[in-house]
Formats: C-alpha cells, structure tokens, sequence
C-alpha cells in the first residue's frame, strides 16, 4: 500500500501560470481533501470530496479547482497563480462512517514568484 | 460551527521531561478530536483520537490525552520526554456532521522542541 501520494513534491510557478497538483489513495477511501499550509496558520480546507462525483467547497477556496477523478483521484487546479498561493499543499483521504482518521499525503512545497 | 485553540505556538522541554501540548475546543455538537504529528517535510500522521468512548485515549510512541468536557480540553501528554518527539503537533476536531461529509478543523499547531 503507498497510502497517499502527491505530485509533484516541489514546484516553482510564475505569477500567472496554471498547473494541476495530482492526488492519488489506493485505500479504497471515499472521501478526499485538499489543504494548504502556512506558517502559523495551520491546515486549512481548501476542497473536498465527500465521495466520487461530488465536490464541496472548505474554508480558502477562492483562486483554486478541483475534479474527483474517479474513486482514487483528486486532483487541484490553480488557474492563474499569485504569490499568495505560495503554501504547502496536503491531499488527504478517508473511509466512510465511523470517526474514522483522515491520512495524509507528503505534501507538495508550492512557491509563486 | 466548530474551533480548536492551541495555547502555545513553540513549546520546548528537557529529555525525559513531561509534555504537556494544550488544545481547547469549540463545538456546536459532542465532537470527535483527533491529535496529529508532523515530522520535518512530511505529512500528518495521526496520534490518537477521542471518539466518545473512554476520556483518557492512548496514542502511539507513548502519548496520551484526557478529553474534558466541563473544560473544552483535550491536552496532549508524554510522561517523559525523547529526541526523537521533535515535530509539530496539530489538534484538530471533527464537525460529525454526516455520513461522509465529515471535516475536520485544526489548530494552529505547537512545534515541540526537545533540549538535551
């Protein structure tokens, strides 16, 4: 099992440019979630999936896609970056039911210049 | 809707001291809470978790935590501290709000210094 995996693990954008973070579970979890993270801000919501087919958005949305690919896929778009999306981004998955944990991935280091 | 508060942003402790993380929580209804750990440059892994069983829950590498619900607590502790606890540590609850649609908010997070 490889648990959560991220693409890329480091990005350099330019303000302006587009690109896709690719989220992957082999957990057979239903639902998924995008984070960033920033210094003394902990983990905010960005989206999540509750199950295939459904999107919903968290508490930073603005700026940001998602597509629930399939029951294993997630992935966030930002269409055009700005600095202030230069952050540390964490997919997580889930299973159903019950208060079951959330697992993380290893994260993505995002930097816009 | 549902908050957690960590009281201190950096914590530091002697090894083989106590380890006292605290967190205070917010909630509209009885919540799920949930300690995570963060290692240098990886992701989170959780800890333990409080489900509405027993108050006091044992984690993993020895770390446990009471849930009090007169005091909207649930503080981390070690009773002994070692090198290897240095990370960051998020408290985070759940909203329980249905099947599948459950989020989770997080503290601030406490980065855990150990001083030989």
């Amino acid at each position: 099992n490889a648990g959560v995996t991220q693409t890329p693990k480091f990005q350099v954008l330019k303000t302006g440019q587009s690109m896709t973070l690719q989220c992957a579970q082999d957990m057979n979890h239903n639902s998924m979630y995008w984070y960033r993270q920033d210094p003394g801000m902990g983990l905010r919501l960005i989206y999540y999936s509750a199950s295939e087919g459904t999107t919903d958005k968290g508490e930073v949305p603005n700026g940001y896609n998602v597509s629930r690919l399939n029951k294993r896929e997630f992935s966030l778009r930002l269409e055009s970056a700005a600095p202030s999306q230069t952050s540390v981004y964490f997919c997580a998955s889930r299973r159903w039911g019950q208060p079951y944990e959330q697992y993380f991935g290893p994260g993505t280091r995002l930097t816009v210049t | 809707a549902q908050s957690v508060t960590q009281l201190g942003s950096h914590v530091s402790v002697s090894e083989g001291a106590l380890v006292l993380l605290r967190c205070n929580y917010s909630s509209s209804v009885p919540p799920y809470l949930f300690w995570y750990v963060q290692y240098p440059n990886q992701g989170l892994q959780l800890l333990l978790k409080y489900t509405s069983a027993a108050t006091l829950v044992k984690g993993i590498n020895g770390f446990e935590a009471e849930f009090k619900k007169s005091e909207t607590s649930f503080h981390l502790t070690k009773p002994s501290a070692h090198m290897s606890d240095a990370a960051e540590y998020f408290c985070a609850v759940s909203d329980k709000r249905g099947f599948g649609n459950e989020k989770l908010t997080f503290g601030t997070g406490t980065r855990l210094t150990i001083i030989p």
